[in-house]
């Protein structure tokens, strides 16, 4: 079983929807959650960093995280044509600097 | 303007030969990471260095080796020990203390002639 699972798509929507992209992972020690963005033949870019649970949001975006389920999400609002990407969620154990990273979701949003 | 190059864009490599990737940062951090990207696997850590003239081993450093003389490049060579080494290579850095988030150049597609 892989440390954080992550659906892999493509989920596909129409332009104003909401999106939720998740992830699940089975390390409780986890305790640092990132989403990041990546266009195709790019490079990630961070879009939302938290640390423990609860939730944050950022412009259109909220991230949440649920440790006791060990699920974190990212909810897109009034999706844009612009956010067609792969989505990669990462996560990390208190005072180290690996980072585990999910297999990233494709998603899809047209006009 | 700040930021992590990573050059060549593309890459290809002949049997039998050593091949070394650029990466470059001018956002001052001490630590740097390599990472290999191939469909459907996420992103794996080859190597990486917390400081300058120090460097670990990643999941998967075989046939892969580095280097860390400045602090601000950190380049990776694919030996011809690295039989399968087509894949997008990601450099990334971040600042201290552990668990901030690492920021990512734009890649270098490496493949096989």
């Amino acid at each position: 079983q892989k440390e954080v699972e992550q659906d892999p798509g493509p989920l596909s929507v129409p332009e104003g929807a909401i999106v939720s992209l998740n992830c699940t992972y089975s390390n409780s020690a986890f305790q640092y959650f990132m989403w990041y963005r990546q266009y195709s033949r790019k490079g990630p870019e961070l879009l939302m960093y938290t640390y423990s649970s609860g939730n944050k949001e950022d412009g259109r975006f909220t991230a949440q995280v649920d440790k006791s389920s060990k699920y974190i999400s990212l909810f897109i609002r009034d999706s844009q044509p612009s956010d067609s990407a792969t989505y990669l969620c990462a996560m990390s154990v208190y005072n180290t600097d690996k980072l585990i990273f999910g297999t990233g979701t494709r998603l899809q949003v047209f006009p | 303007d700040g930021g992590i190059t990573q050059s060549p864009k593309y890459l290809f490599r002949k049997e039998g030969q050593n091949v070394t990737l650029s990466c470059e940062q001018n956002l001052n951090h001490d630590a740097m990471y390599w990472y290999r990207q191939d469909p459907g696997q996420g992103l794996r850590l080859i190597y990486y260095s917390q400081i300058v003239n120090d460097f670990q081993k990643g999941d998967i450093a075989e046939g892969y080796s580095v280097s860390r003389e400045k602090k601000e490049s950190f380049p990776l060579t694919v030996t011809s020990a690295q039989k399968n080494p087509t894949a997008f290579y990601l450099c990334a850095s971040s600042d201290p203390p552990s668990n901030q988030p690492q920021h990512f150049g734009d890649g270098t597609r490496l493949s096989i002639l």
